[in-house]
């Protein structure tokens, strides 16, 4: 059981450059989540699904985009990177039904954008 | 959404107890988390309350006040290991989405 699984651990993007940040789930998680953590910023919620099909706009979603065509995978886009979205960034899931488990976390994805 | 407020930074010595506390805007509030999470890793769940009153987990503790928009988080006999940064969060809303506060940075001393 692996839990929460990001890809890459660690990437370097030129201004303009695109990426995508790999999240995949082996708990059946039907939530799943993707949050920013910035130095002394806390963690800002960017963009999150309530199951296969569905995704709903958080906090700070501009500069992003995702899918959610399994209950496994959530990946996050990033097009047109911006030295403003260098950051770590966390992918998460839940159980919808059952919020009191909280969120299992992934181990993140440090991005630089230079 | 909602506005969690936490303090930045705190120092406690080992083998004490300490309290961190959180406020929160009490509209769509669902229930509060608190996280730990070590330097250069992930959050990891701690405690969640819904319901007014403490709840207890070992060394941890949780309380929760929903009238007052307050919780804390106790720590007990304080070990070096409880050095980290700890998040209050409050769920609100559909997709049960959790609204962090910028955490509260302690320091374990000797």
């Amino acid at each position: 059981n692996a839990g929460v699984t990001q890809t890459p651990k660690f990437r370097i993007l030129k201004i303009g450059q695109s990426m995508t940040l790999q999240c995949t789930q082996d708990m059946n998680h039907n939530y799943m989540y993707w949050y920013r953590q910035d130095p002394g910023m806390g963690l800002k919620l960017i963009y999150y699904s309530v199951g296969a099909g569905i995704t709903d706009k958080g906090e700070v979603p501009n500069g992003y985009n995702v899918s959610r065509s399994t209950t496994e995978d959530f990946p996050l886009r990033l097009e047109l990177a911006a030295p403003s979205q260098t950051s770590v960034y966390f992918c998460a899931s839940s159980y919808g039904d059952r919020a009191n488990y909280g969120y299992t976390f992934g181990s993140g994805t440090r991005l630089t954008v230079v | 959404g909602q506005n969690i407020d936490q303090p930045t930074e705190m120092t406690a010595t080992e083998g004490a107890i300490v309290q961190i506390n959180c406020t929160y805007q009490t509209s769509g509030f669902n229930g509060l988390f608190w996280y730990q999470q070590h330097a250069g890793e992930a959050p990891t769940f701690l405690s969640y309350n819904v319901l007014d009153g403490l709840e207890e987990k070992g060394r941890f503790s949780s309380f929760l006040s929903r009238s007052k928009g307050y919780s804390y988080l106790l720590l007990k006999e304080l070990q070096m290991k409880d050095s980290a940064s700890y998040l209050c969060g409050g769920l609100t809303g559909g997709g049960n989405k959790l609204t962090f506060g910028t955490g509260t940075q302690l320091k374990v001393e000797l």
